[in-house]
């Protein structure tokens, strides 16, 4: 089976800075890696995906991840966040041929002027 | 396109009462799932559908039912409401498998008192 774990619950950090949310996967098998967003009062929307390839992966609003085997990691990244990036960030992961997701606990990013 | 509606988008039931929250979409996809929100608990997978006429448990089936007619509906029935079902309901679809994006309807926030 898999699972997702983050790390982080919440996650304060200042406009124009750099961000990194943290993920980790424990599975037996190979893996779909994805990041969802939901800002307030809505359902999710999907960041990006890892399904094979290239380990760095990039999303919208400049979001990017990397893909770490070794580590079982796929940590999201932005170089420089914005006040709309304000929101609860999800990791999930999904095995091949697998019908559905497991969603971790999410991270809140807040973003402060 | 609409993509995934979800009604009602709040709901307050006594406890015992039963309800169904329905979700539509318009997008022609054949799989479609029903997930739960809690705080601090990311989003548990209820039931899903890979298509009309097929329904599969997930994570946390228990007090819950679901039927899939059509391709377009997936409705689901809460039989003698709770308060442990108090929740945000999240339905979502896609094409096909565990390894394309889902598409998330807004949510219907239910409190069970």
């Amino acid at each position: 089976a898999q699972s997702v774990t983050q790390l982080d619950s919440q996650v304060p950090v200042f406009e124009e800075a750099p961000v990194e949310l943290r993920c980790n996967y424990s599975s037996s098998v190979s893996v779909y890696l994805f990041w969802y967003v939901q800002y307030p009062n809505q359902g999710l929307q999907l960041l990006l995906k890892y399904l094979s390839g290239s380990t760095l992966v990039k999303g919208i609003n400049g979001f990017e991840a990397e893909f770490n085997k070794s580590q079982t990691s796929f940590h999201l990244r932005k170089p420089s966040v914005h006040i709309s990036d304000t929101a609860e960030y999800f990791c999930a992961v999904a095995g091949p041929g697998a019908n559905n997701l497991f969603f971790g606990t999410g991270t809140r990013l807040t973003v402060i002027p | 396109n609409a993509g995934v509606t979800q009604t009602p988008k709040f709901r307050i039931l006594k406890i015992g009462q039963s309800m169904t929250l329905q979700c539509a979409q318009d997008m022609n996809h054949n799989y479609m799932y029903w997930y739960r929100q809690d705080p601090g608990m990311g989003l548990k997978l209820i039931y899903y559908s890979v298509g009309a006429g097929i329904t599969d448990k997930g994570e946390v089936p228990n007090g819950y039912n679901v039927s899939r007619s059509t391709t377009e509906d997936f409705p689901l029935r809460l039989e003698l409401a709770a308060p442990s079902q108090t929740s945000v309901y999240f339905c979502a679809s896609n094409l096909e498998g565990a390894h394309n994006e889902q598409f998330f309807g807004p949510g219907t926030r239910l409190t069970v008192l």
